[in-house]
């Protein structure tokens, strides 16, 4: 079975300020990690995703995360946070042939 | 190209009624795949369908819930003698194909059931 904990159902940055939002993943076979993005009454947007290829995934809007094994860490990064950035954010998993396990969601505010 | 066309984006029930959803997946997809988000809660996976096959329903409750995708036409969920724990946002997701390709979603149907 495949699960998804993220630390920190609410997080609070000051405009220009570093973002980071975590992601812990269990996995019994090698994942697919996503990262979704959901802005008020709309459905999920894809920020970016790990397939085993490079650690380090650059996604849409400066958005990036690290795949780190020995942590079973996903978490998602922006150098600086923007006031549109403020939405709910989703770490979800797969194993390729099985449908997404999403995590709780962390809803980031953005303060000017 | 149009995404993944969800109808109607708002349904308002009484209970005992039944509920329909439809889900339009992208084009030339034919994976199609239903969450359930209830409020203050991540997405929970319901059913994953291909063209007129059922691939798993692991996550479908066992009573009044039911769900196609038929050859032609939308994939539709449909919720019987809906009650008042049913109220929630209905995701549709669709994808090329199975195994670690990208699900698109569609912006979702709000039930409420009075």
């Amino acid at each position: 079975a495949q699960s998804v904990t993220q630390l920190g159902s609410h997080v609070s940055v000051s405009e220009g300020a570093l973002v980071l939002l975590r992601c812990n993943y269990s996995s019994s076979v090698p994942p697919y990690l996503f990262w979704y993005v959901q802005y008020p009454n709309q459905g999920l947007q894809l920020l970016l995703k790990y397939t085993s290829a490079a650690t380090l995934v650059k996604g849409i809007n400066g958005f990036e995360a690290e795949f780190k094994k020995s942590e079973t860490s996903f978490h998602l990064t922006k150098p600086s946070a923007h006031m549109s950035d403020a939405a709910e954010y989703f770490c979800a998993v797969s194993s390729g042939n099985t449908p997404l396990v999403f995590g709780k969601g962390t809803r980031l505010s953005v303060i000017a | 190209n149009a995404g993944v066309m969800q109808n109607p984006r708002h349904l308002v029930r009484r209970r005992g009624q039944e509920a329909r959803l439809r889900c339009s997946p992208m084009k030339g997809h034919s994976h199609v795949y239903w969450y359930r988000q209830l409020p203050e809660e991540g997405l929970k996976f319901m059913v994953y369908l291909q063209k007129e096959n059922i691939i798993d329903e692991s996550g479908m409750p066992k009573e009044r819930f039911s769900a196609e995708f038929p050859k032609e036409g939308p994939s539709i969920l449909r919720i019987q003698q809906v009650v008042r724990g049913d109220s929630a946002a209905y995701f549709c997701a669709s994808s090329p194909a199975s195994g670690g390709d990208i699900q698109y979603f569609g912006a979702g149907t709000r039930l409420s059931v009075l």
